[in-house]
């Protein structure tokens, strides 16, 4: 079965200071992954996606890194800003017969003063 | 501008009536999307459209049902409300199939008492 498990749950951490989300997939065939920001009663909102040949991308102070040998990925927020506060997705595509969207339940940051 | 929208952004509804969500978008993608979101899962897809007059179910159809007679909208029904519908929905869009980057409306959340 395909799934997504991201680490931790929630996370608190103090404006300035840096962070490291973590995801764990099983899809396969992979196709992409990418990460999404979902501020409090908002949709999701797209940071990076990531194919099979790509190990890095960046978006201003996110970076997400990719090893689909071990099939995980971290997404690393840089200088945090109270803004960054919201909940962070890891969703994985297949192909193939695994074409579709693979969801994780996000890692709820907190930025605080 | 607006993008992709929905409506209403609230409702509450009772058990067996029938309730239709709406969204629209105005970037004429072929992709239109629904998923549910509920605490402790990942986002997961109801139905997809491919096109107008095109349909197919997602991992959790029963009890929805869509239409698309226009590209720009994809209305969503619940033909008879059950509490375990309550949850926030969202509206995707994309200008190709659904590994491509989705495009996500602000979220209808629904309960049904």
């Amino acid at each position: 079965k395909n799934q997504v498990e991201q680490s931790p749950q929630s996370l608190i951490i103090l404006e300035g200071k840096n962070c490291t989300l973590q995801c764990n997939y099983t899809v396969s065939p992979f196709s992409n992954l990418r990460w999404y920001k979902q501020d409090t009663g908002r949709g999701p909102v797209s940071l990076t996606i990531m194919t099979f040949s790509e190990n890095t991308k960046s978006n201003g102070r996110y970076t997400a890194t990719l090893d689909a040998d071990t099939k995980q990925s971290s997404l690393h927020i840089t200088a945090s800003q109270l803004s960054d506060s919201a909940s962070y997705i890891c969703v994985v595509s297949g192909t193939g017969t695994a074409s579709k969207l693979t969801f994780g339940t996000g890692t709820r940051l907190q930025v605080t003063l | 501008d607006a993008g992709i929208t929905q409506s209403p952004r609230y409702k509450i509804t009772e058990t067996g009536r029938q309730v239709t969500l709406m969204c629209h978008q105005t970037w004429s993608h072929s992709y239109m999307f629904w998923y549910r979101q509920d605490l402790g899962h990942g986002l997961r897809l109801i139905y997809y459209s491919a096109a107008a007059d095109i349909t197919d179910k997602g991992e959790v159809p029963d009890g929805y049902v869509v239409s698309r007679s226009k590209t720009e909208n994809f209305p969503l029904t619940l033909e008879s409300a059950t509490r375990s519908q309550t949850s926030v929905y969202f509206c995707a869009s994309s200008p190709k199939p659904i590994d491509y980057e989705q495009y996500f409306g602000p979220g209808t959340r629904l309960t049904v008492t």
